[in-house]
């Protein structure tokens, strides 16, 4: 039950900002915005979540349209180590699951 | 200080064979998850522990499979009988508290390869 829409592949030149885009049409108020990444061979890692402000952090920040009906994920310099898939999930406050869809395979050009 | 665990790393059984995963939360962590991932797929969610309340087993895909948590500490995830479509990665994932901005910690992980 994927809620989130996420392109499949990303590819991005090194040291240049990543854009990561993320549509959620059918979010609710009380859902939050959470990204996580899975390097290859490990288990995923939180990056970063909002609910209705921007936020930033020392991995990332995320800019989440006024209406809340998309997000984006932003890498300020993408180095080789952030080559991973992101995914965006909306987080219910009242329920027990993450869902996490498929994510977008991020590339990053040396 | 120490993350989330997972044992064995990898697993080779045969199939109708029964299999034992091992978690070890973060230390005061009231909560935690179960999640399996098949080759080059997304998360799929299993089962929920929060507390001590009724677990929350509703991504459990039959009744062959099955979890335990005492308290706040190790869970274990038991596949009986297990089926070649049972192959994959096992996350366990923990969280100091349940809600809308929570964090989960992911441990690295069980590869289950049933032959």
């Amino acid at each position: 039950d994927a809620k989130t829409t996420q392109p499949n592949s990303m590819e991005s030149n090194e040291e240049e900002p990543v854009h990561l885009p993320c549509n959620h049409s059918t979010i609710s108020g009380t859902d939050y915005i959470h990204w996580y990444r899975q390097l290859p061979s490990q288990g995923p890692e939180y990056v970063i979540h909002g609910l209705t402000s921007n936020v930033n952090n020392r991995m990332a920040s995320l800019a989440i349209a006024e209406d809340r009906k998309s997000s984006t994920l932003i890498l300020h310099r993408a180095t080789l180590r952030d080559a991973a898939v992101y995914y965006c999930i909306l987080r219910d406050p009242f329920g027990n699951q993450f869902y996490f869809g498929t994510g977008t395979s991020l590339t990053v050009i040396p | 200080g120490a993350g989330v665990s997972q044992s064995p790393s990898n697993k080779v059984t045969e199939k109708g064979k029964d299999v034992e995963l091992r978690c070890d939360p973060i230390s005061g962590h009231t909560a935690l998850y179960w999640y399996r991932q098949r080759l080059g797929q997304g998360l799929e969610f299993l089962i929920y522990f929060q507390g001590n309340s009724a677990p929350d087993k509703s991504g459990l895909p039959s009744d062959r499979f099955s979890a335990e948590r005492t308290g706040e500490s190790v869970s274990t995830l038991t596949i009986q009988r297990t089926q070649q479509e049972d192959s994959a990665v096992y996350l366990c994932a923990s969280s100091p508290f349940s809600g809308g901005g929570d964090t989960q910690y992911f441990g690295p992980g069980t590869r289950l390869t049933v032959l």
